[in-house]
């Protein structure tokens, strides 16, 4: 079955500082979803990656997928209290139909 | 932002109640979701519509059913609620892959 693994677990930066978050799938993938989930609360889609290699920013959030479209990265630039949050991959593969799956998130503490 | 809307946000009630849990969505999404999730943990696909008149039963196994009569408005419904049920429920709809989520029914059963 498919899965997706994501790393850290949490994770707890002092404001100001950068920071990465990992998602790894056991295949390789149709596309890859980056949420983030305040505790309680909806997904707010960030970014969505579909080519190998692909590499997208918004802000301060920068996100990458390796050329084998099996590994993402997250990657957040100075650290500010508003990026804390639940930060969730998701991912769709040939034959899924569009349905996603999803890691079990890393929760990112940011202390100012 | 995405216009999804579930209701109510938060539910407390007792065993053996039915319950309808809303989603609506004003976007003309063809395609909608349900979702649960337990804290810590990921969420997982419980149904799924193409559109009206369509439904298909996700990765995990619910007792829930779902009605898809408009394609704004997608409910979820269990018939006599248990403290399994005990959960969060995410509702997403998509135009093309990229889903957009409402904020979540947080059940309890007591």
């Amino acid at each position: 079955s498919q899965e997706l693994e994501q790393s850290p677990q949490s994770l707890i930066v002092q404001e100001g500082k950068n920071l990465t978050i990992n998602c790894t799938s056991s295949k390789t993938l149709y596309g890859l979803y980056w949420y983030k989930q305040k505790y309680g609360e909806g997904l707010i889609f960030l970014m969505m990656l579909q080519k190998g290699g692909e590499e997208k920013s918004h802000e301060k959030i920068t996100a990458k997928l390796d050329e084998k479209k099996q590994q993402s990265s997250l990657h957040i630039t100075a650290s500010q209290p508003s990026h804390a949050g639940i930060y969730l991959c998701g991912a769709d593969f040939q034959g899924s139909q569009g349905n996603l799956i999803f890691g079990k998130g890393t929760k990112l503490s940011v202390k100012p | 932002e995405a216009d999804i809307y579930q209701t109510p946000r938060y539910l407390v009630i007792g065993t053996g109640k039915k319950i309808t849990l809303e989603c609506s969505q004003t976007m003309g999404h063809d395609k909608m979701y349900w979702y649960q999730q337990d804290p810590g943990m990921e969420l997982h696909l419980i149904h799924y519509s193409y559109g009206v008149n369509s439904t298909e039963k996700g990765d995990l196994s619910s007792e829930s059913t779902v009605s898809r009569i408009r394609t704004e408005h997608f409910p979820l419904t269990l018939e006599s609620a248990r403290p399994s049920h005990t959960s969060q429920y995410l509702c997403a709809s998509s135009a093309g892959r990229a889903q957009h989520f409402g904020d979540g029914t947080r059940l309890s059963i007591l």
